[in-house]
């Protein structure tokens, strides 16, 4: 039962354009979500969160957008260099339970 | 300076033998969490402690057994291998072990446990 999905496996950009990576998830009980980044041979590392009462939050060149009433959430990278190149890892938890959900990944490609 | 550290990388073992990996993290977190990522890429939360007290196991095998012997170190022993163990076993930890907004889990290198 996945409750967090991420559809693409992999995305392919340009250096300098827009990367968009999506999730969804299925449990209307998530109210915090995190990306992560990972390098192949390294664990993952904390990107960006949000919590359920916004709907965007930025840092720098990574924005994230929640949908709740979609239970879409979505990482835009602007713009995309080639060191963005690795698996972004969504992630998701309810309340003050510990346990995180993960998605399984998309493999982001950033073409020089 | 490595903060949350495992030992070790890879770890090559027949079935049936017993192993154990290592974690330690030097950021003085209170909690800290085993994962394992199987084949299908999913990472998978297996058991979490805060200050040395059990706070999450989800449904593994008895014979993976968490050991923590103060808050800065999570050791995972398994007994009895399967082939089916073989994965990417990830520690982590975080700060604050409420699951707040500021709880980030900080992650390992991850051991590459490979079973003959």
């Amino acid at each position: 039962d996945q409750q967090v999905k991420q559809n693409s496996p992999s995305l392919s950009v340009q250096e300098g354009r827009i990367s968009i990576l999506n999730c969804d998830y299925t449990n209307s009980m998530f109210d915090y979500f995190l990306w992560y980044k990972k390098y192949p041979a390294e664990g993952p590392t904390f990107l960006i969160s949000i919590s359920s009462i916004k709907d965007k939050n930025e840092d720098g060149r990574f924005t994230v957008f929640l949908n709740k009433s979609a239970k879409h959430l979505s990482l835009h990278i602007v713009p995309s260099q080639p060191g963005d190149s690795a698996v972004y890892f969504c992630a998701a938890r309810s309340g003050s339970n510990y346990k995180l959900t993960f998605g399984k990944g998309t493999l982001l490609t950033v073409n020089p | 300076d490595t903060a949350v550290s495992q030992t070790p990388k890879y770890l090559v073992t027949q079935m049936g033998n017993d192993k154990s990996i290592k974690c330690e993290q030097n950021l003085g977190h209170d909690t800290m969490y085993w994962y394992k990522q199987d084949s299908k890429k999913f990472l998978k939360i297996m058991f979490s402690y805060n200050n040395k007290e059990l706070i999450i196991n989800e449904t593994v095998p008895n014979r993976f057994s968490p050991k923590s012997p103060d808050k800065a170190h999570l050791n995972l022993h398994i007994n009895s291998l399967e082939l089916g163990d073989s994965a990417v076993y990830f520690c982590a930890s975080s700060p604050f072990g409420a699951g707040g907004p500021g709880d980030t889990q900080y992650f390992g290198p991850g051991t590459r446990l490979t079973v003959l």
